[in-house]
């Protein structure tokens, strides 16, 4: 069983802070990852996606992958009222070329307070 | 900007009727996804489908769905003989894709089924 493992939360941090959000998956096979940001009643939106061990930055966004202990992580800088959501992690366990499919965590909610 | 258009946005149905939901792809993508998310739940993969045939199904998606391609830009999946349990949101996603990565899949702003 392919599975996404994140801290339901809630993850409350103050306007300005650093968010640090957390996820941990099953499958050794998964080569990329990715993390979407959800509003509530709204459908996913992507925020970033990372397949190299290390660290990717987008913005205020930075992604960390570890593979050797499939963990993946998103920090958050400078956390803004309006970044308060579900985060989703999610992993693709598909069988390679053409057959993606992501697994989903069942996501952080971050509350930022001003 | 691009991006996934998904119609209609809330659908309500008789238990037992079939219904048909729609997607129009971002126009350059060539892998598209259906997802489902039960109110409270986390996201759950349904099907992938690439190069007009299904590439990958979940255990959910068995001989009550079905999805089609009937067109060069829309994406449809049917569920005959709904269910209660059906009720859910309903997300079209499309790819890009290179080789053997997946690359960014984009959501539409989803379909609310309620079975009654």
């Amino acid at each position: 069983q392919k599975e996404v493992e994140q801290n339901s939360g809630p993850l409350s941090v103050p306007e300005g802070a650093i968010a640090s959000l957390n996820c941990t998956y099953s499958d050794r096979g998964s080569q990329s990852f990715f993390w979407y940001r959800q509003y509530s009643g709204k459908s996913p939106e992507l925020i970033m996606f990372i397949y190299s061990n290390g660290d990717k930055e987008d913005g205020r966004f930075t992604a960390q992958l570890n593979k050797a202990s499939q963990y993946v992580s998103l920090l958050i800088r400078d956390s803004q009222p309006s970044d308060s959501a579900t985060y989703l992690c999610a992993a693709d366990s598909g069988s390679g070329a053409g057959s993606y499919q992501l697994t989903f965590g069942k996501g952080t909610k971050l509350s930022v307070i001003p | 900007e691009p991006e996934v258009t998904q119609t209609p946005s809330h659908q309500v149905t008789q238990m037992g009727q079939e219904v048909i939901l729609r997607c129009v792809p971002i126009s350059n993508h060539l892998y598209f996804y259906w997802y489902r998310q039960i109110l409270g739940q986390k996201v759950e993969f349904l099907v992938s489908f690439y190069n007009n045939e299904i590439s990958e199904k979940s255990e959910i998606f068995d001989d009550q769905f079905s999805v089609e391609r009937p067109d060069g830009s829309n994406f449809t999946l049917k569920i005959r003989s709904t269910k209660l349990e059906d009720s859910a949101m309903y997300f079209c996603a499309s790819s890009g894709g290179t080789g053997f990565l997946n690359t960014e899949a984009f959501f539409g702003q989803g379909t609310r089924l309620t079975v009654v």
